[in-house]
């Protein structure tokens, strides 16, 4: 099925440092999400952005929606030791409240290095 | 507030065995569920969906189903576990909008995991 290529797999960086991930698909969704899962538990909704060319912020989280409706990114500014875990990007199709499920990137592995 | 429950929480079970998970939602009516599963390093596959009570999707063919006896209860069940039935599977639940002609897709919120050992 359709699968959304997010990069990078993993990021090695140093306490303080930025981080960026992105996702990338070759069709269109009309919402994306970012989630970030800890071992043992499920992942917990960190941005939701719902419109082409969104830029939201959560405290130090920044995410935008690409104009094309094809892609998304997430920064990290000033990274501290409880950003680590796994980072997925997810997409959905449909708009106006559908429920059809998200399709998930296979996660960024954000190991932070004291 | 809204809270999403699973248990058990971990499964051991051996192959042929039949298998029963269950996740709860509290705290809002009508909701749509889901479960995924997730493989050992990979993102998260949907199994299956649901908008209301007896209403069911199914994503991918496999060796598992799933029902909704009640409207914020979501059970995945199977009657003959295979050995590639075992991950970690997750159950979220969305609100539904008001209005589905204006509003939009509503965040899926995920509960904590059953993590089910096939021997």
């Amino acid at each position: 099925g359709q699968q959304l290529n997010q990069s990078p797999q993993s990021m090695f960086i140093q306490e303080g440092e930025d981080v960026s991930m992105n996702c990338t698909s070759s069709s269109i969704f009309n919402t994306w999400l970012w989630y970030k899962q800890e071992p043992g538990e499920g992942p917990v909704l960190l941005i939701a952005l719902y419109k082409a060319g969104e830029l939201t912020s959560n405290g130090r989280l920044t995410a935008q929606f690409g104009i094309t409706r094809k892609d998304s990114f997430l920064n990290i500014s000033a990274s501290i030791p409880s950003d680590v875990g796994i980072y997925f990007c997810a997409g959905q199709r449909s708009s106006g409240g559908g429920a059809d499920g998200l399709t998930f990137g296979k996660g960024t592995h954000l190991i932070i290095q004291p | 507030s809204q809270t999403i429950h699973q248990w058990p929480a971990t499964l051991v079970q051996p192959v042929g065995s039949p298998l029963s998970l269950e996740c709860t939602v509290e705290g809002t009516s009508n909701p749509n569920l889901y479960w995924y599963r997730q493989a050992a390093g990979r993102g998260l596959q949907l199994l299956f969906y649901s908008v209301g009570i007896g209403q069911i999707s199914s994503e991918v063919p496999q060796n598992l189903s799933a029902s909704r006896p009640q409207d914020r209860q979501f059970i995945l069940s199977s009657k003959k576990l295979l050995l590639s039935d075992s991950g970690f599977y997750l159950c979220a639940w969305s609100a539904r909008p008001w209005d589905s002609r204006t509003a939009s897709n509503q965040p899926q919120h995920f509960g904590d995991g059953t993590r089910l050992s096939i021997l």
